[in-house]
């Protein structure tokens, strides 16, 4: 599985932008890239995941490098709630089974 | 709907003891999973299954097992419970597909100590 490095803590305040950065530089052809975060004493969900252009959700948007060895979250307007642990995982679709593979992910902390 | 439910939210358990965590999803989905996951970790896969009747060992299996006799269901057994299974077990679930997307639902976890 293609790796993915993401700092371990960011910290933003309520109502301001957040750019949350992962670097995939091993990520392949076949590799789609998704964000799942973590709220505090729930289990992850699901924010966005897209290949090669950028994405836009209710929550989030997706911005992928051109040569797809990086991708940046954004979240436009960060709330309180938004506080949560991100993972940027690679998801393989070419062939078999698609794992989800997570990593430690960024702690986003959120101050009023 | 319900989504994605898991049963007990907590337990604790004695080693040697055994004990069945109960996982039921609503969304008709193909594929469920079971994850745990440690302090200041991301969740590991346990077990999964993509269909009825069918199961297949992820990253992590060891000390446990799992079946999915009916579709909406997929339990978790701790035979013999160690101290190192102390942790909190996430079942998930999405569609079989495959698709770009396969977006998996996870369900509120059940935190499990072993004495």
């Amino acid at each position: 599985d293609a790796k993915t490095t993401q700092p371990n803590s960011m910290e933003s305040n309520e109502e301001e932008p957040v750019h949350l950065p992962c670097n995939h530089s091993t990520i392949s052809g076949t590799d789609y890239i998704h964000w799942y975060r973590q709220l505090p004493s729930q289990g992850p969900e699901y924010v966005i995941h897209g290949l090669t252009s950028n994405v836009n959700n209710r929550m989030a948007s997706l911005a992928i490098a051109e040569d797809r060895k990086s991708s940046t979250l954004i979240l436009h307007r960060a709330t309180l709630r938004d506080a949560a642990v991100y993972y940027c995982i690679l998801r393989d679709v070419g062939t078999g089974f698609q794992k989800l593979v997570f990593g430690t992910g960024t702690r986003l902390l959120v101050s009023p | 709907n319900a989504g994605v439910t898991q049963t007990p939210k907590f337990r604790v358990l004695k080693t040697g003891q055994s004990m069945t965590l109960l996982c039921a999803q609503d969304m008709n989905h193909e594929y469920m999973y079971w994850y745990r996951q440690d302090p200041g970790m991301g969740l590991r896969l346990i077990h999964y299954s993509v269909g009825e009747g069918t199961t297949a060992k992820g990253e992590v299996p060891d000390g446990y097992n799992v079946s999915r006799l009916k579709k909406q269901n997929f339990l978790l057994g701790l035979e013999s419970a160690a101290p190192s299974q102390t942790s909190v077990y996430f079942c998930a679930s999405s569609y079989g597909t495959r698709t770009t997307h396969n977006e998996q639902f996870f369900g509120p976890g059940t935190r499990l100590t072993v004495l």
